[in-house]
Parts: C-alpha cells; structure tokens; sequence
C-alpha cells in the first residue's frame, strides 16, 4: 500500500543542521510533488516545502526559505529536508505528504512523522 | 501571502449533534479550499478537497460549503471518532496555508 516513512529527527542545537528523509513507496514517486508539512507542540499545522515532481521547482514558507532545501532522490523513492540554521522555533513533528492525483497542493497521504527538538 | 482564519477555535458538543465550523481566507480563493481531520499521534486526513467534494471513503456525514472568502465545514451526527482538531488549508497559491484549527471536544 501506499507509504511514507520519515526519519532523521532528534535533538539538535540552535544553528546546527539536521537532515531529514522520507520514504516512499506503494505509488509512482516519480510523478507526483512532494511537501513538507510541520506542527509545532500545541501549535497547527504549517506548510514547510514543495518539491515538484521532478525535482526542477522547489517552494518554501517565508519561515524557512533561505535556511531549509528540500530535495528528492527519484532513484531511491526518497525526499529529502536539508535543515540549517535551526531556530528553537524549528522545533515541531514533520511530516512528508503526498498529494493526490490531479490536486497537487492538497495531501492525502501522510507519514507517522518526525520530531525534531533543537535547544541547547 | 494568503492568511486563513477558522472559528470557533474550539467547540463542546454530543455524540449525535450537528456542528458547523468556519474558515475565512484573507482574499478570494474561489473553490480551492481543503479540509483535515487530525487527532494526536496519528496523521491527518484529508475529508474534503475543492471546499466540498468529499474525499473517497469519508462518511457522508461530512459536508463542506462556499466559495471566494468563506467556508464551512458541518458534521450532521457527531460520531466518537469525530472528536478532533478539524483544519482547512488552502491551495489556491503558494505559500499554501493552513488555519489555527477548530477542536471538537466532548461535551
């Protein structure tokens, strides 16, 4: 069935970097964009990143551009969140999400997420 | 940039009840207004795509409405597993967004 499996969380210093990884399976990765989808403790949901499907255009929330690269590796069926700079405020669980066919700014499929804890 | 606001931010009822919940966008995003239900722990799940087509396999319980700055989303029987944090996001341009979330609590 169709998955997505993150990893690469864990706790990191202010400034520091971190990479995160997706993945993917169950679906044709190639032809679908792929997001970043973070929620803060006790906060929302907040858009991170959008990777088109053949990894040519990238998009990024005002929060993070400059500081995070999102990536895919079509080979592997894995998409990447190359993480710099961390801010305190970085800290949330992350999630990759899939969209659905014909929607691509919309998320159908989920993975179980990633926490990520920068403090010193 | 597009800013989404939902309300209430939080609402009591019953297993049984009708709620009805709001999203505003801060300008006009004609129709491309989705709808996640999110419980902790677990992943969300997209209910409604378009502001009211319903997603394959959600219950006909679920509707959503409006077009342009306002929607809503109405669950016409609560159900246990309906008790959730509901957001809409919308997709019309980027920076995609989601609003802060109406939770529904047991009464």
């Amino acid at each position: 069935q169709v998955q997505l499996v993150e990893s690469g969380g864990g706790v990191v210093q202010p400034g520091r970097s971190l990479r995160l990884s997706c993945a993917a399976s169950g679906f044709s990765f190639s032809t679908y964009g792929m997001h970043w989808v973070r929620q803060a403790p006790g906060k929302g949901l907040e858009w991170v990143a959008l990777i088109s499907f053949d990894g040519s255009n990238t998009y990024y929330a005002d929060s993070v551009r400059g500081r995070f690269t999102i990536s895919r590796d079509i080979s592997k069926n894995t998409l990447f969140l190359q993480m710099s700079s961390l801010r305190p405020e970085d800290t949330a669980v992350y999630y990759c999400a899939k969209p659905p066919r014909g929607l691509p700014d919309a998320f159908d499929i989920w993975g179980q997420g990633t926490m990520v804890t920068v403090s010193s | 940039d597009i800013q989404m606001t939902q309300s209430p931010s939080s609402l009591s009822a019953s297993v049984g009840d009708r709620v009805t919940m709001t999203c505003r966008a801060s300008q006009s995003i004609s129709t491309y207004l989705n709808w996640y239900h999110h419980k902790p722990g677990n992943a969300p799940k997209l209910l409604i795509y378009g502001a009211s087509i319903l997603q394959t396999g959600v219950p006909s319980r679920f509707s959503g409405g409006g077009s342009g700055t306002d929607f809503t989303l109405t669950i016409s029987s609560l159900q246990p597993e309906d008790f959730a944090t509901y957001y809409c996001q919308q997709s019309y341009s980027s920076p995609l967004a989601f609003g802060g979330g109406t939770t529904v609590e047991i009464k």
